[in-house]
């Protein structure tokens, strides 16, 4: 069965500095891999995703994330964060064959002072 | 396009009492899903419907029923409401099933006392 783990129940970065929240998982065979941010009260909203190709994948806000294969890690990266990207974020996974449903971490919390 | 809307946003029940959520969303997706959202547990899936006319469990479905109404509407059902089901419930779909990110809804936050 897969998994997910986000190591860091909150992250704290000052606006303007480069942020990284972490994210690994477990998974039989090649995973999909997705990052969601959720702001309060509101639902998750999609950020990036990988499914295949280049280990660099580039989403919503600035935001990107680099796939790792041999050290399972998928981590969600800014080169300068705002203090708008104060949120919890959710890294979830699933095998790439056929229809498998998602895994979500249990979020990480960015806070990003001014 | 409203997206994915829930309804009630919030409610209270007594343990015992039953009620029904629900969802609908008009972007045309083929997959939808019932999500609970508690504290240090991330989001957990209690069904899913991979297409209409389909529906399979996730993984907390006890407690909870489902019907996939049409293509768009998704209904989730606590027939005897317990505390433990004190939670934020969020719908979300998809176009497939497969690779596609999930589109979620704003939550219904329910409190079984």
């Amino acid at each position: 069965a897969q998994s997910v783990a986000q190591p860091e129940d909150q992250v704290n970065v000052a606006e303007g500095n480069p942020l990284t929240v972490k994210c690994t998982y477990s998974v039989s065979g090649n995973p999909y891999l997705f990052w969601y941010v959720q702001y309060p009260n509101r639902g998750l909203q999609f950020l990036l995703k990988y499914i295949t190709g280049d280990n660099l994948v580039k989403g919503s806000y600035g935001f990107e994330a680099e796939f790792n294969k041999s050290q399972t890690s998928f981590h969600l990266k800014k080169p300068s964060a705002l203090v708008s990207d104060s949120a919890l974020y959710f890294c979830a996974v699933s095998p790439n064959t056929g229809f498998q449903k998602l895994v979500f971490g249990t979020g990480t919390r960015l806070l990003v002072s001014p | 396009n409203a997206g994915v809307t829930q309804t009630p946003k919030f409610q209270v029940l007594k343990t015992g009492q039953s009620m029904t959520l629900q969802c609908a969303q008009d972007m045309n997706h083929n997959s939808m899903y019932w999500y609970r959202q508690d504290p240090g547990m991330g989001l957990r899936l209690i069904y899913y419907s991979a297409s209409e006319g389909t529906t399979d469990k996730g993984e907390v479905p006890n407690g909870y029923n489902v019907s996939r109404l049409n293509k768009r509407e998704f209904s989730l059902r606590l027939e005897s409401a317990a505390p433990s089901q004190t939670s934020v419930y969020f719908c979300a779909s998809s176009l497939l099933a497969e690779n596609n990110e999930q589109f979620f809804g704003p939550g219904t936050r329910l409190t079984v006392l």
